[in-house]
């Protein structure tokens, strides 16, 4: 079965550049999360997005953006990055109509390391 | 406020050993949503279970097995026979029902280690 697909695996980066992590969701799904997780820390809740519109906004720093295109997947921007910055980046996608929180999927996750 | 929290940082056990972790949560809302989530050390967060605050009957999948108490707010997860391959980082997870986008909350995890 399909999953979610994160693209790519692995990032590295220098202090102050940009990055764009991207996320397609699994097939039909229409919500799209984005999770950030520090080394050795739990997942922390960045931004979602349902049918395209921004859903919910959690702790997602002024220098980071995101939105979901009309295919569904989306893309974290991230600008002028910072040491602090390094983290797994997960997405997860779901399927609204069948309980919003039924099932929620994760992709395998960016690792974005920056130096 | 929501919080979740899982006391249990580490835990190491042998093979074939039972193990329990412990997950208690916090919420004000009646409409809830329970997870636990195993990251095995490749990285990826894998879905185990998911429980609704209305059904509080425990259940087993294989060795896997939950017990939900609303009383005491706690959604414990219980390993049989424990395996090697049981070895990653567990976390438990809050979702309130109200909450559009499906946001978790996360404990903070508990590192299992199994021995062979």
């Amino acid at each position: 079965a399909a999953g979610v697909i994160q693209s790519p695996r692995h990032l590295i980066k220098e202090k102050r550049e940009t990055a764009t992590l991207k996320c397609y969701p699994i097939p039909r799904h229409d919500t799209v999360y984005w999770y950030q997780q520090g080394p050795g820390q739990d997942p922390q809740f960045l931004i979602s997005f349902y049918e395209k519109m921004q859903s919910d906004k959690g702790s997602i720093p002024d220098r980071f953006s995101a939105q979901q295109f009309s295919d569904y997947h989306s893309e974290l921007n991230m600008s002028s990055l910072e040491l602090g910055d390094s983290a797994l980046y997960f997405c997860a996608s779901s399927i609204s109509g069948e309980g919003m929180n039924e099932k929620l999927f994760f992709g395998s996750g960016t690792q974005l390391s920056v130096l | 406020a929501q919080k979740v929290t899982q006391a249990q940082t580490e835990i190491s056990v042998v093979e074939k050993e039972d193990v329990t972790l412990d997950c208690v949560y916090e919420t004000r809302d009646t409409t809830y949503y329970l997870f636990w989530y195993k990251q095995p050390p490749s990285g990826e967060l894998v879905f185990l279970i998911r429980r609704n605050s209305f059904d509080e009957q425990n259940e087993i999948s294989g060795r896997y097995s939950w017990n939900f108490q609303k009383s005491t707010s706690s959604f414990n997860f219980t390993i049989t026979a424990s395996q090697v391959v049981d070895s990653a980082v567990y976390f438990c997870a809050l979702s309130e029902a109200l909450n559009q986008g499906g946001k978790l909350i996360f404990g903070q995890g508990t590192e299992l280690s199994v021995k062979p």
